[in-house]
């Protein structure tokens, strides 16, 4: 089976806290690509990271920063000192190569709510 | 700024009639997506462009339909909206389909749909 898995439905923070978002992915693929979507109440989903399946260095991005770890088949997003213009739902995806072309799954999505 | 870009944000229909959802998009990909989201549940794709040639899930309903007169346009054609049919609808595109990174989707501020 090729899925991804958010085990948290729903994390909600104080400002200024730190939150790590969960991520496992399942395929059979040995190259494939990861991403982190950030999706506001607005609704557009927003790229954040793509990873790649041969680049296991962690990224670090202002107060963002990603996880990933294929001994696990995780890919784990961390918000460090976390703001109230954090809260979204929070998707990982994987790509996989299917009929002809990649296409993404998704996860279910973590909601993230941040209070003041 | 390049972008996708999707009209209107809110669109009421009543049931059974056909309503049409459009995106443009200023980034000159290829490949031109379209997505279903229901409410707390992830994006799922419905069909996709590439270029003209036309993909479509295999469990899309027959009641979708799109349409891509030029590359920078793409309509999302509902024929007999149900009231299953209620939900964000989501315009992505990538450069690529096949190739990443060129395969990264870029998506719409989405269009929500309710229907009567």
């Amino acid at each position: 089976a090729q899925k991804v898995t958010q085990a948290q439905t729903e994390i909600s923070v104080v400002e200024k806290e730190d939150v790590t978002l969960d991520c496992v992915y399942e395929t059979r693929d040995t190259t494939y690509y990861l991403f982190w979507y950030k999706q506001p109440p607005s609704g557009e989903l927003v790229f954040l990271i793509r990873r790649n399946s041969f680049d296991e260095q962690n990224e670090i991005s202002g107060r963002y920063s990603w996880n990933f770890q294929k001994s696990t088949s995780s890919f784990n997003f961390t918000i460090t000192a976390s703001q109230v213009v954090d809260s979204a739902v929070y998707f990982c995806a994987l790509s996989i190569f299917s009929g002809g072309y990649n296409k993404l799954i998704f996860g279910a999505g973590t909601r993230l709510a941040v209070h003041p | 700024d390049a972008m996708v870009i999707q009209n209107p944000r809110y669109q009421v229909t009543q049931f059974g009639k056909p309503v049409t959802l459009s995106c443009s998009q200023t980034l000159n990909h290829n490949v031109m997506y379209w997505y279903q989201q229901k409410s707390s549940q992830a994006p799922k794709l419905l069909f996709h462009y590439y270029d003209k040639d036309f993909n479509n899930e295999a469990d899309t309903p027959d009641n979708f339909q799109s349409r891509r007169p030029n590359t920078s346009f793409c309509f999302l054609d509902i024929r007999s909206p149900g009231l299953g049919d209620a939900a964000m609808y989501l315009c992505a595109t990538s450069r690529d389909r096949t190739s990443a990174p060129t395969d990264t989707q870029y998506f719409g501020p989405g269009t929500r749909l309710t229907v009567l």
